[in-house]
């Protein structure tokens, strides 16, 4: 059974411009959460997807997006980078909601700014 | 608000000892409690949970660990150190109600020394 897929493993960008980071989830769950991971703040809730519908949202501000596509796999989208948003974001899929029975995670996008 | 505070942001031990990492949470309802292992440049894996079945969790990799309402734990516990569990390890805290994202501990570094 594939894991959770996360594209691509590593990335640098600019400040001013704008990223997308793709997740496919282990088939058959329906719930796609994205946290952010920085050594200062540590695991920070983004957001949590569950059957194409938006179920919560971290404190990020609006440069911050996301959707769920109709077969599961979800996009996170930062417009506007700046360099605090250097990261590695993590994605975690569930067949229930939030997770209850434990999130499987992905390796991961390592994204710099400069 | 839930919150989880982990006691020590770096343990070491020697290989062969007792690890303990130590978990408090905070939590208005009956919360489900999870820990998860991460490796150098690799997503989180989980090593077990507690969903408010039995207070004794046996996870993976000879990992365990005992909810205690009464003193607001979920301290991690493995008999006997490997050099293969030199890690960063996270205690995250849900509600049982599905409304609430998982929120994670800072972490604790794990060393094993030979």
């Amino acid at each position: 059974k594939a894991g959770v897929t996360q594209t691509p493993r590593y990335l640098i960008k600019t400040r001013g411009q704008q990223v997308t980071l793709s997740c496919s989830p282990i088939s058959g769950h329906r719930s796609v959460s994205w946290y952010q991971q920085t050594p200062g703040q540590g695991l920070q809730f983004l957001f949590e997807y569950f059957s194409e519908t938006q179920r919560n949202k971290g404190n990020f501000p609006g440069r911050f997006s996301g959707r769920q596509f109709s077969n599961s796999r979800s996009e996170m989208n930062v417009s506007t980078l700046e360099l605090g948003d250097s990261a590695l974001y993590l994605c975690a899929s569930s067949p229930a909601e939030y997770g209850v029975y434990g999130y499987t995670f992905g390796s991961g996008t390592r994204l710099t700014v400069v | 608000a839930q919150s989880v505070t982990q006691l020590g942001s770096h343990v070491s031990v020697s290989e062969g000892a007792l690890v303990l990492l130590r978990c408090n949470y905070s939590s208005s309802v009956p919360p489900y409690l999870f820990w998860y292992v991460q490796y150098p440049n690799q997503g989180l894996q989980l090593l077990l949970k507690y969903t408010s079945a039995a207070t004794l969790v046996k996870g993976i990799n000879g990992f365990e660990a005992e909810f205690k309402k009464s003193e607001t734990s979920f301290h991690l516990t493995k008999p006997s150190a490997h050099m293969s569990d030199a890690a960063e390890y996270f205690c995250a805290v849900s509600d049982n109600s599905g409304n609430t994202p998982l929120v994670f501990g800072k972490g604790t570094r794990l060393s094993v020394i030979a």
